[in-house]
């Protein structure tokens, strides 16, 4: 099973600022790298598939990057709606898929 | 557009089973892979396994693989997942979510794009 890792655990940061949020792979998952973001109370909402592009309606302060083992979500400037949990996903090992265990991004 | 509506909370004592229902609206039922997805209390997202509606195929992570069954009707377009052998740690939101189109010689896959509102089940003597 490929395991996915996120770092940090909780990131505390102020509105404006940039948010730069990690997953790493335990093996290579090419491209095949989804984020989702959860508010408390509500179902996940696709943000970034395929490493980095962005879903439908996702605005563009959203962007991933990476390939590999080293993926990375930013939000470059956090609005207050923003502060949330975000998930990495992969799907290299399709149809088996997995999830990473969460960043908090938290208002500082 | 297309909608996931489950079934509603349900409480269980240990050893149960449990069954949460997914209906699909609009008319691409068989044309979308359905995941399930688990949330334990204050935890992360946890992948349970999919179902293909056109075929009724499915795969299940090992966790889970001798406890799950997936299974879908395509006359009512609702796909259902069934869990056995409750215990206090399947305490958890259950939600379905549409993912990847199988095609011709591929599958086409642009994330989990459509969720359910998700199912409470709560396991408790």
């Amino acid at each position: 099973e490929i395991v996915l890792t996120q770092s940090p655990a909780t990131l505390s940061l102020s509105p404006g600022e940039r948010a730069t949020l990690s997953c790493r792979a335990s093996q290579s998952v090419s491209s095949y790298l989804a984020w989702y973001q959860q508010k408390l109370g509500q179902a996940p909402r696709l943000l970034i598939y395929d490493a980095s592009n962005r879903a439908t309606g996702i605005p563009a302060r959203f962007s991933g990057s990476g390939s590999g083992t080293d993926f990375t979500l930013t939000i470059s400037s956090l609005e207050p709606e923003d502060f949330a949990v975000y998930y990495c996903q992969q799907r290299s090992s399709w149809p088996l898929l997995t999830f990473g265990g969460g960043t908090k991004v938290e208002i500082k | 557009q297309v909608q996931l509506v489950q079934s509603g909370a349900e409480v269980k004592k240990p050893g149960a089973s449990v069954k949460v229902s997914c209906k699909a609206s609009g008319n691409t039922f068989t044309s979308y892979y359905i995941h399930w997805v688990r949330q334990a209390p204050g935890q992360g997202l946890e992948w349970m396994g999919i179902i293909n509606p056109s075929v009724g195929n499915t795969n299940y992570t090992q966790k889970f693989q001798d406890r799950v069954t997936m299974t879908r009707d395509t006359s009512t377009t609702t796909v259902y997942m069934e869990l056995s052998s409750l215990r206090s740690e399947d305490t958890a939101v259950y939600y379905c979510a549409r993912g990847g189109r199988k095609g011709l010689q591929r599958v086409y896959y642009y994330g989990m794009d459509v969720w359910g509102q998700g199912t409470t089940v709560t396991v408790s003597s």
